[in-house]
């Protein structure tokens, strides 16, 4: 059965500084990976997805991802952080079948110092 | 476009009694999911339907919960009797189909309170 860890459960950071969310994930396949954003009342919102290919991915609101097989790790990466940033994003990989079955993380809860 | 709608967004509710939580997905999406989201936790998927059957429901406690998708568009999660451990975050989600390439998206959630 697959998981995924996402090992810091709260991340503080400066605006304009740089953020690395980090995620690994255990599966006996090729995974399909993916990082949601959840800001407060709200639903998930899908930032970005991996699947094959590149292992350097780019998101929405200039997030990129960067898929390591060797390290089982598909780590979240920001160059420059805004205050809208601060949220609750979650890791997630998806299952090799004909469903679409998500195993998300514990989620990672972002705060942004003005 | 319409996203996926859920009503209501709140409830509260003392042990032992049933609630239900009512989603609609997006216009024209045949796969409809269900999350539980526990404070602090991550969602875990408690059923999966395309159009009216069940794709997967392993992860649903079926002693107390229950969830229809009579039509193939609404969905309606219940839980009879509600414990205290049930209080959560229940998210609805749709897709276009089945499959790892069709996209979730996700409804702002039903947050239930048990007392």
């Amino acid at each position: 059965a697959q998981s995924v860890t996402q090992p810091d459960i709260h991340i503080t950071v400066s605006e304009g500084a740089s953020l690395e969310l980090r995620c690994n994930y255990s599966y006996g396949a090729t995974p399909y990976l993916f990082w949601y954003v959840q800001s407060p009342g709200q639903g998930l919102q899908l930032l970005l997805k991996y699947f094959s290919g590149d292992t350097l991915v780019q998101g929405i609101k200039g997030f990129e991802a960067e898929f390591k097989r060797s390290q089982s790790s598909f780590n979240l990466r920001k160059p420059s952080v805004h205050w809208s940033d601060a949220a609750e994003y979650f890791c997630a990989v998806g299952a090799n079948n004909a469903g679409n079955m998500l195993t998300f993380g514990g989620g990672t809860r972002l705060m942004v110092k003005p | 476009e319409a996203g996926v709608a859920q009503s209501p967004r709140y409830k509260i509710i003392e042990k032992r009694q049933s609630v239900a939580f009512w989603c609609n997905p997006i216009s024209g999406h045949a796969t409809l999911y269900w999350y539980q989201q526990i404070l602090g936790q991550g969602p875990k998927l408690l059923i999966q339907f395309q159009n009216n059957g069940v794709v997967d429901d392993s992860q649903l406690p079926k002693d107390r919960f229950s969830a229809e998708r009579l039509k193939g568009v609404d969905s309606t999660l219940k839980i009879q009797p509600a414990k205290l451990e049930d209080s959560a975050v229940y998210l609805c989600a749709s897709s276009l189909s089945v499959g790892r390439y069709n996209e979730q998206f996700f409804g702002p959630g039903t947050r239930l309170t048990v007392l």
